[in-house]
This record gives C-alpha cells, sequence and structure tokens, in this order.
C-alpha cells in the first residue's frame, strides 16, 4: 500500500491563483481530512469528508473548497491564494468516521503564497 | 474554547536521559488523547492512544503516557531516551469523538548523541 500520498510536495503561488492540492488513499479508510500547520500552532483542521459525496467544515474553512467523488481522493481547492494561505498542508485519512480513529498522514504539501 | 498546551517548544536532552513531555487540555467532558511523532523527512505517525480503561498507556519505541483526569493532563514520558527518538512530538484530543481532533502545537526533541 502507498498510504496517503500528496502532491504536489513543494508549490509557489502568487496572490489571486488558484490551485488544487491533490490527495489520494489506497486504504479505503471512509474518513479523510486535511490540515494546517503553521509555525507555533498545532494542526487545524480546514475540512473534513466521512465517505464519499460527504463534507464538512472544520475549524478554518474559509478560502478552501473540498469535495469528495470516490473514497479514494479528496483534492483541496484554493479558490484565490492569500499570504495568510502560506503553511504546510496534511491530508489524512482513517478508517472509522471521525478523528478518534488513528489518523494516517500523507508528507505534506509547503505552499508559499507570494 | 478548546485548546490543547504543550509545555515545551524544544527538548534538548542527551542520550540514556529521561523524558517527559508536558500535555494539558481544556475540555470537561469525555476525550480521546493521541500523541504523534513525526521523525524527520517522515510522515506525521500515531505513538500511542487512550479511549478508556487503563490510564496509563504504553506506545511504541518504549513511549508512554498517564492520563490524569484530575489534572486534564496526558504526558509522554520515556526512561532512557536515544538518538533516533530526535523528533516533533504532537499531543491531540478529540473531544466526546466528534470529528474533530484538537492539536498541541508540537514539542521539539534533539538528543545529543
Amino acid at each position: 500500500n502507498a498510504g496517503v500520498t500528496q502532491t504536489p510536495k513543494f508549490q509557489v503561488l502568487k496572490t489571486g491563483q488558484s490551485m488544487t492540492l491533490q490527495c489520494a488513499q489506497d486504504m479505503n479508510h471512509e474518513y479523510m481530512s486535511w490540515y494546517r500547520q503553521d509555525p507555533g500552532m498545532g494542526l487545524r483542521l480546514i475540512h473534513y469528508s466521512v465517505g464519499a459525496g460527504i463534507t464538512d467544515q472544520g475549524e478554518v474553512p474559509n478560502g478552501y473548497n473540498v469535495s469528495r467523488s470516490t473514497t479514494e481522493d479528496f483534492p483541496l481547492r484554493l479558490l484565490s491564494a492569500a499570504p495568510s494561505q502560506t503553511s504546510v498542508y496534511f491530508c489524512a485519512s482513517s478508517y472509522e468516521t471521525g478523528s478518534a480513529d488513528t489518523q494516517y498522514f500523507g508528507p505534506g504539501t509547503r505552499l508559499t503564497v507570494l | 474554547a478548546q485548546s490543547v498546551s504543550q509545555h515545551n517548544h524544544h527538548v534538548i536532552l542527551s542520550e540514556a536521559a529521561s523524558l517527559e513531555l508536558g500535555c494539558n487540555y481544556s475540555y470537561g467532558g469525555t476525550v480521546n488523547l493521541f500523541w504523534y511523532v513525526q521523525y524527520p523527512g517522515q510522515h506525521l505517525q500515531l505513538l500511542l492512544k487512550y479511549f478508556s480503561g487503563d490510564p496509563l498507556v504504553k506506545g511504541i519505541k518504549g513511549f508512554e503516557a498517564e492520563f490524569i483526569k484530575s489534572k486534564f493532563s496526558f504526558n509522554l514520558r520515556k526512561p532512557s531516551v536515544q538518538w533516533s527518538d530526535t523528533a516533533e512530538y504532537f499531543c491531540a484530543v478529540n473531544p466526546d469523538s466528534n470529528y474533530q481532533l484538537i492539536w498541541g502545537a508540537g514539542t521539539k526533541l534533539i538528543i545529543k548523541p
């Protein structure tokens, strides 16, 4: 199993550009989520999904969209990038629905918005 | 608002020293508790977790943590650290088994050989 994969590993955007961060898992996990990690802060939940076709907002959803058309994929879209979105983004998945189960993380995407 | 505090952002120890990393949370209800670790160049991975039962839980690589409900704490311990324990350690709390994990800011641990 590849586990949780994320692409790209690094990305630089200009303010106002849009892009999609890709996340995929091959473990047939129902629950997937996106976090951002900023210096001196813990991970903060952006959006999550409890199964294909179902998504919901986390703690910091503004400026981001998600969709879950398949169990495997959970892309994160930045609609109009802002410098405040400079961060490291992690995708995670778990077998059981909900954060109580062990989360499996991707390697992260380091995003810089100029 | 619910929060998780990790007392030390950076810890430097020599090999064979004992380790204790503090974690406190602010939530009065039922919680599930986790420690995750990120080794250099690797993904975040679960170190150990507490759901119920024995408040002393054991994880991988000789780590353990004790849940003290009265102190809202879940401190991570290891009696003798190794150079390979150099990593960043995160405490996380899941209140009431809902869909969100609340994370601490992390502690960067450096072990001097």
